[in-house]
C-alpha cells in the first residue's frame, strides 16, 4: 500500500507570493491533517480535515488555509508569503473511519513533506 | 503553551548502549502515546505506541515505559545502533479528532 504522498518536495517562493501544497493520503484513509515543522518551533498543528470538512484548526493566521476533496486528497494554501513561513510542511493521514479521535488503532502516518523556502 | 515536555534535546550514545528519552504530559485525557522517528529529509514515522492502561510495551529493541501517576512516558532503545541515529518525537493526541501535540524532539546520535 502506498504511503502518504506530498507534492512538490521542494518549493522556492518570494515574499508576497502564494503557494499550494498537495497531499494524497494512504488509500482508505479519510482524515488528513497538516503540520508545520521548523527548527525553532518543532512540529505544529495547522488543521485537519475529515469528509471535506475542517474539524480542527491550530493557531496560525488566516493566510494558511486548506481543503479536502471527495477522494480525501487535500491541499493547503499559504497566501502573502512571509520569510517566517519557510518550513517543512507535513501531511498526515489516518484511517479514522468513524470520525473519532486519533487512536491506538488509527495513528497518524506522515508523508515526507514539502520543503518551502521563502526568499 | 507546551503540553508535552521532552528531554533531552540531544543524546550521544555509544553503539550497543541504551538510549533513553523522556516525555511528560499535562493532560490526562489521551488515548495513546506514540513515538515517532524522523530521519533527515523524511517525515516522522510511527515507531511504537502504548495505551494508557499498559505500563510497558516492547517491540524488538524499542520499549515504551508508561507511568500514569507521574504523567510520564519514556522510550528505551536497547543495543543502540548507528542506524538508530535520528530525531525522536513523543506525542499525545489532544484537542479531539486527529490533532496531536508533539514534544520538541530528541536528536540521537549513536557513535561506533
Amino acid at each position: 500500500k502506498a504511503g502518504v504522498t506530498q507534492t512538490p518536495r521542494y518549493l522556492i517562493k518570494t515574499r508576497g507570493q502564494q503557494v499550494t501544497l498537495s497531499c494524497s493520503p494512504i488509500s482508505g484513509h479519510r482524515s488528513v491533517s497538516w503540520y508545520q515543522q521548523t527548527p525553532g518551533q518543532g512540529l505544529q498543528f495547522l488543521f485537519e480535515y475529515f469528509s471535506e470538512t475542517q474539524r480542527n484548526k491550530g493557531n496560525f493566521p488566516g493566510r494558511f488555509s486548506g481543503r479536502q476533496f471527495s477522494n480525501s486528497r487535500s491541499e493547503m494554501n499559504v497566501s502573502t508569503l512571509e520569510l517566517g513561513d519557510s518550513a517543512l510542511y507535513l501531511c498526515a493521514s489516518s484511517l479514522d473511519n468513524r470520525g473519532l479521535r486519533s487512536s491506538y488503532n488509527s495513528p497518524l502516518h506522515f508523508g515526507n513533506g514539502t520543503r518551502l523556502t521563502v526568499t | 503553551q507546551q503540553q508535552v515536555k521532552q528531554s533531552p534535546q540531544s543524546l550521544i550514545v555509544q553503539k550497543g548502549g541504551i538510549s533513553i528519552i523522556n516525555c511528560a504530559y499535562e493532560n490526562t485525557a489521551f488515548d495513546y502515546f506514540p513515538w515517532y522517528q524522523q530521519f533527515p529529509g523524511k517525515g516522522p514515522a510511527l515507531l511504537i505506541a502504548i495505551r494508557p492502561d499498559v505500563s510497558e510495551k516492547k517491540e524488538g529493541r524499542f520499549t515504551i515505559s508508561f507511568n500514569k501517576s507521574a504523567k510520564q512516558f519514556s522510550l528505551h532503545i536497547m543495543d543502540s545502533q548507528p542506524g538508530d541515529s535520528a530525531t525522536y518525537f513523543c506525542a499525545a493526541p489532544k484537542g479531539g479528532y486527529q490533532k496531536v501535540t508533539f514534544g520538541t524532539g530528541t536528536k540521537l546520535q549513536v557513535i561506533p
